[in-house]
C-alpha cells in the first residue's frame, strides 16, 4: 500500500515567488491535513479537509497561504508570494474518519 | 505543548537495553493517543495508538502505557536497536475530533 505521497521533496525558491506543494493522500482516507514543522514551533496544523471540504483553516498563517482539494486523491498548498519566514518542512497527512493520521515524507521549503 | 526541536530532551540508551519514553498530557478530555517516530529528514511515522478505555497496548517490540489518573503516557521499546534512533513524540486527541495536541518530542540515541 502506498503511503501519503508529497511532491516536490525539496523546493528552493526566491522571495516573492509562488510555491505549490502537492499531496496525494492514502486511497480511501477521507480526511487530509497540512502541517508545517519548524525547529522553533514544532508541528503546526495549517488546514484540515474532510471529504474534500475545508473544515478548519484557522492555522493558515495569512492570506498568502491557500489550500485546495479538488478531489479525494489530490490536494495543493500554495504560498504566494513566498517569504523567507515560510521556510520549513510541510507535511501532508491523511486519515480515515479522523482516527490515526498518517504523514507523508514532507516537502522541505527554502525561501531565499 | 508542541514539540520544539531545539530544546528536545535526549534519552541515550545502550543497544539491546529497553527504552522508556514519557509524555504528559494536559487535556483531560483526550481519549485517543498516538506515538510517532520521526527520523531525520522523514515524516512522522505511526508506531502505536491507544484509547482511554485501555491502560496498556502492545505492538511489535513496543508497549504503550496510559495512566489517566496522572495524565501520563509512556512508550517502551524492548531491545533497542540502532534503527530506533529518532525523535519520538506523542499526540492526544478527543475521539471524533481532528486536532492533535502534540507532546514535546524526545530524541532517542542508541549507543553501540
Amino acid at each position: 500500500d502506498a503511503g501519503v505521497i508529497q511532491s516536490p521533496r525539496h523546493e528552493v525558491t526566491e522571495m516573492g515567488q509562488e510555491v505549490t506543494l502537492r499531496c496525494k493522500p492514502i486511497s480511501g482516507h477521507n480526511s487530509l491535513f497540512w502541517y508545517r514543522q519548524t525547529m522553533m514551533r514544532g508541528l503546526e496544523l495549517l488546514i484540515y479537509f474532510n471529504n474534500n471540504v475545508p473544515i478548519d483553516d484557522s492555522g493558515m498563517p495569512e492570506d498568502r497561504f491557500s489550500a485546495k482539494m479538488p478531489n479525494a486523491s489530490f490536494s495543493t498548498l500554495k504560498i504566494q508570494p513566498s517569504e523567507p519566514r515560510d521556510s520549513a518542512v510541510y507535511f501532508c497527512a491523511s486519515s480515515l474518519d479522523r482516527v490515526a493520521q498518517y504523514f507523508g515524507p514532507g516537502t522541505r521549503l527554502t525561501v531565499l | 505543548g508542541e514539540s520544539v526541536g531545539l530544546h528536545l530532551p535526549t534519552l541515550s540508551v545502550q543497544e539491546g537495553d529497553n527504552s522508556i519514553i514519557n509524555c504528559a498530557y494536559s487535556n483531560s478530555a483526550s481519549d485517543y493517543f498516538i506515538w510517532y517516530k520521526q527520523e531525520s529528514g522523514k515524516g512522522p511515522q505511526f508506531i502505536i495508538d491507544i484509547r482511554s478505555n485501555m491502560d496498556k497496548r502492545q505492538g511489535q517490540r513496543v508497549t504503550v502505557l496510559l495512566n489517566k489518573t496522572v495524565k501520563h503516557l509512556s512508550l517502551q521499546i524492548a531491545a533497542t536497536q540502532p534503527g530506533d534512533s529518532a525523535v519520538y513524540f506523542c499526540a492526544g486527541a478527543v475521539s471524533g475530533t481532528y486536532k492533535y495536541i502534540f507532546g514535546t518530542g524526545t530524541r532517542l540515541k542508541v549507543l553501540a
